[in-house]
């Protein structure tokens, strides 16, 4: 399957913990975007790169959110000190720049849960 | 800004017949795309059908169709012939056509397909 993968599927943390998740894009994509969904909510932009590079940070992404893409393939979305409203889904998707549509496409997400 | 109005929560079809999700938008892009995504109760989110603002014919994908009035700034998805499979959220996106580098979300509705 060369469709773009997400681990761990599910995370359930304490309070105050660290998490760390992995986002593995489509090979040849060079544009990653990390999303995070609510229940009953539409998917909200936190962060993209192109390449290694990120270029844009949503206001949502505090100082506890770091995002990095090292070598431009795969991605990680670290949670330091997580809280209680930082349980959500979180959306990975790759395209490809230049594509006339550049379609996004999502792995299967991360569902955090912080009690 | 960019927003994305979805105004059903929840929609009810029998298996076969068609059935009309409705989206509208606002935009202050010049050049926007418009997508279609479909989300199963596993989380992940499945690309649909695309439209981008200047295309001139509404786009298909198999049983998906989006009929998009520009003027009324609406981009409803119409699935026909649905099937069991098809029960589901469905969320309609936007973003800058070409360099989209992030998605601005509705809601999503809820379809449910009856036997």
């Amino acid at each position: 399957d060369t469709g773009v993968s997400q681990n761990p599927r599910h995370k359930i943390t304490k309070r105050g913990q660290n998490v760390t998740f992995r986002c593995d894009p489509i090979s040849e994509h060079n544009r990653l975007y990390w999303y995070r969904q609510t229940l009953g909510q539409g998917p909200e932009f936190l962060t993209y790169f192109q390449n290694e590079a990120q270029l844009e940070k949503s206001r949502l992404l505090s100082d506890r959110f770091s995002a990095e893409r090292p070598k431009g393939s795969f991605s990680t979305l670290e949670i330091q000190r997580t809280e209680q409203g930082d349980s959500a889904m979180y959306l990975c998707a790759s395209s490809l720049r230049g594509g006339a549509e550049e379609t996004q496409y999502f792995g299967p997400g991360t569902r955090l849960l912080v009690l | 800004a960019q927003k994305i109005t979805q105004t059903q929560p929840g929609m009810f079809v029998q298996e076969k017949e068609a059935v009309t999700l409705d989206c509208t938008y606002d935009t202050s892009d010049p050049s926007y795309g418009l997508f279609w995504y479909k989300q199963p109760s596993s989380g992940e989110m499945i690309f649909l059908i695309y439209q981008g603002s200047y295309d001139q014919q509404n786009a298909t994908e198999g049983r998906y169709s989006l009929n998009f009035q520009k003027a009324r700034k609406s981009a409803n998805l119409v699935i026909s012939a649905s099937q069991l499979g098809d029960s589901a959220m469905y969320f309609c996106a936007t973003g800058r056509a070409g360099n989209n580098r992030k998605l601005i979300w509705g809601l999503g509705t809820s379809l449910a397909v009856n036997p």
